[in-house]
């Protein structure tokens, strides 16, 4: 099956530092989803970027699925963004599920 | 509803007893999704849905596992005769039409 990696795999920032995450995938993609995964367990959708750029306030993405990436760009960093950052991709072919990265965890520290 | 609504959030089972987990998709959406998250940080496909049809079922272990979504009740996930390795949290994910899946809350399931 296609396969996903994350980089970092643990990132300590102090609080109003910037950062970017990588997710690489290994074959075409229908769709790529960012997610968030709180303390308490909860996946917090970011974005949906098969390609292209998006940006929600201190957050943005991009995709380029020509070479296979997307980056998650998090700025001026807050302790509420301490947590667990997934990248999740279905694949092109076969299935419509989402195969997940095994994710960057984000620590802020104040 | 306009979120994914998951039942219960927690559920302890000794070993060999069977466990149930419910899921409300988002009002509207064609496609339900299962998966587990063990470990804290990997995530495994089990079953998908089209309406009440199975769509995909490649990540069940069948022997154990089955689940069903019928029209007007939420979809369910139910394991036979649990096992210590099935402890883990089981998140239901809803999509319109194939795109963006939401995600529930979770059932976290606890086998002793």
């Amino acid at each position: 099956g296609i396969q996903v990696e994350q980089s970092p795999p643990d990132l300590i920032l102090q609080e109003g530092a910037n950062s970017t995450l990588r997710c690489n995938f290994s074959d075409s993609v229908n769709n790529l989803q960012w997610f968030h995964q709180n303390p308490w367990g909860q996946l917090i959708n970011l974005f949906y970027i098969p390609s292209g750029t998006k940006q929600n306030g201190r957050l943005s993405a991009t995709t380029v699925a020509t070479e296979r990436y997307s980056l998650l760009y998090i700025s001026s960093s807050q302790t509420t963004d301490s947590g667990v950052y997934f990248c999740a991709v279905e694949p092109r072919t076969g299935a419509n599920n989402l195969f997940f990265g095994t994710g960057t965890r984000l620590t802020v520290i104040p | 509803g306009e979120e994914v609504a998951q039942t219960p959030k927690h559920l302890v089972r000794g070993e060999g007893q069977k466990a149930k987990l419910y899921c409300a998709p988002i009002k509207g959406h064609s496609y339900v999704f299962w998966y587990q998250q063990v470990l804290k940080n990997e995530f495994k496909f089990l079953i998908s849905f089209q309406n009440e049809n199975v769509f995909d079922e490649t990540g069940m272990p069948k022997e154990r596992f089955s689940a069903k979504c019928l029209p007007n009740s939420p979809c369910s996930l139910e394991i036979q005769a649990t096992k210590l390795e099935d402890s883990a949290v089981y998140f239901c994910a809803s999509s319109q039409s194939g795109d963006t899946q939401y995600f529930g809350p979770g059932t976290r399931l606890t086998v002793l």
